[in-house]
């Protein structure tokens, strides 16, 4: 079963607005992943957020990690046609072995 | 770098048949991961090795699906015999460091999988 839930499970919005979508997880973890899908593509690494960090930031992302409530968002500011893509958080439970386990994803359209 | 390079990119089978999918990982990467996506779904972790060894194969169904990494770096995965649910894309990703979830996986451009 998937560990991580996303909401919502899409979201279309106007290219230069943000983008929000959540994550929530069941168990205790390590740290937190998000990955981005574009059609057709293998999945691509954006941000790691440590249990131990609330906030993270790499260039128009920016993730929040709430422990206490399990849950994650991730926020693409001014959005871009090129943002458009299929968007995962990933957790790893502290008793896997290093495994991840990803949510069933939110689907992102930004419209030019 | 060159990434992880995965074969063929697309295959159709019918059930009952067997299929195996080849994945060579990005070079000093010691774990190689397989992953099952169904569409709308998110990836669902099949097999996990590091060098050549298995971590966790957990949620392989072994009736059915092989995977080995032998020398510790490719690895195929078979399908013997194909169901109509296994119609998904196979991805195949690796990363550097063992023994750890610190890690970024790096994906594969993935098999698409469909079984008439």
């Amino acid at each position: 079963s998937q560990q991580g839930e996303e909401d919502p499970q899409a979201l279309s919005i106007q290219e230069g607005e943000n983008a929000t979508m959540n994550c929530s997880y069941k168990t205790s973890i390590n740290n937190l992943q998000w990955y981005r899908q574009n059609s057709g593509r293998g999945l691509v690494h954006l941000i790691l957020i440590r249990s131990n960090e609330r906030e993270k930031h790499s260039g128009r992302l920016r993730v929040t990690l709430d422990t206490s409530k399990k849950s994650s968002s991730l926020l693409i500011t001014a959005s871009r046609a090129a943002d458009t893509a299929s968007y995962f958080c990933a957790t790893d439970a502290r008793d896997s072995s290093y495994k991840l386990i990803f949510g069933s994803g939110t689907r992102l359209l930004v419209r030019p | 770098e060159a990434g992880v390079a995965q074969s063929p990119r697309y295959k159709i089978i019918e059930k009952r048949q067997s299929v195996a999918f080849w994945c060579n990982p990005i070079s000093g990467h010691a774990t190689l991961y397989w992953y099952q996506q169904i569409l709308g779904q998110g990836p669902k972790l099949l097999i996990q090795f590091q060098n050549n060894g298995v971590v966790d194969d957990s949620q392989l169904p072994k009736d059915r699906f092989s995977a080995e990494r032998l020398k510790g770096v490719d690895s195929t995965l078979k399908i013997q015999p194909a169901k109509l649910e296994d119609s998904a894309v196979y991805l195949c990703a690796s990363s550097l460091v063992m023994f750890s979830s610190y890690n970024e996986q790096f994906f594969g451009p993935g098999t698409r999988l469909t079984v008439l």
